[in-house]
């Protein structure tokens, strides 16, 4: 089966500046996650989507951030306007359930705000 | 509020000896515990996850944890360091309470040759 995509993979932009990530799930996955890993730290929870519905935003900058997945399928994650501090790679994962279900992880979108 | 401890932020191991990177989470109640791997430029991948069945789980590339509740830990082992083990390593804990997972700081393992 195929496995979690995201694009870009790299992005370069201006502090400012608006970006976009864009997700599509493993086939079938009700649960789609975003997360933000800054360099030497763990990966942290943006937020979690089931199906088309918000299950937990409460780390996402809501004044900059935005996160929509309107058919319940792939998803799209938005920065606007990007600080310096937002340089990171994001992470799509998605599961089949949510709870204990194994996460499958894409390969991330690497972004540096210059 | 949850948290995940991994101690040591580099490990170095010889090629050939056992491979010990610890993990400890802060729960109330018996969590969902998972490690991943990450490799260079990739995304995570599960290397095996906690629950609640046998306390001693087996994962792939001959990783396993051991669950202790008493201590709260959930280290990760391999007997014998592989040089393609070389990646970064991550403890991950789940609840159904609060429905969010926790990721540690992570753990960069190099193999030594």
């Amino acid at each position: 089966e195929a496995g979690v995509a995201q694009s870009p993979r790299y992005k370069i932009i201006e502090k400012r500046q608006s970006v976009a990530f864009w997700c599509n799930p493993i086939s079938g996955h009700a649960t789609l996650y975003w997360y933000q890993q800054i360099l030497g730290q763990g990966p942290k929870l943006l937020i979690q989507f089931q199906n088309n519905g918000v299950v937990d935003d409460s780390q996402l900058p809501k004044d900059r951030f935005s996160a929509e997945r309107l058919k319940g399928v792939d998803s799209t994650l938005k920065i606007q306007p990007a600080k310096l501090e937002d340089s990171a790679v994001y992470l799509c994962a998605s599961s089949s359930t949510s709870g204990g279900a194994e996460q499958y992880f894409g390969p991330g979108t690497r972004l540096t705000v210059t | 509020a949850q948290s995940v401890t991994q101690l040591g932020s580099h490990v170095s191991v010889s090629e050939g000896a056992l491979v010990l990177l610890r993990c400890n989470y802060s729960s109330s109640v018996p969590p969902y515990l998972f490690w991943y791997v990450q490799y260079p430029n990739q995304g995570l991948q599960l290397l095996l996850k906690y629950t609640s069945a046998a306390t001693l789980v087996k994962g792939i590339n001959g990783f396993e944890a051991e669950f202790k509740k008493s201590e709260t830990s959930f280290h990760l082992t391999k007997p014998s360091a592989h040089m393609s083990d070389a990646a970064e390593y991550f403890c991950a804990v789940h609840t159904n309470t609060g429905n969010q997972f926790y990721f540690g700081t992570g753990t960069s393992l190099t193999v030594i040759p």
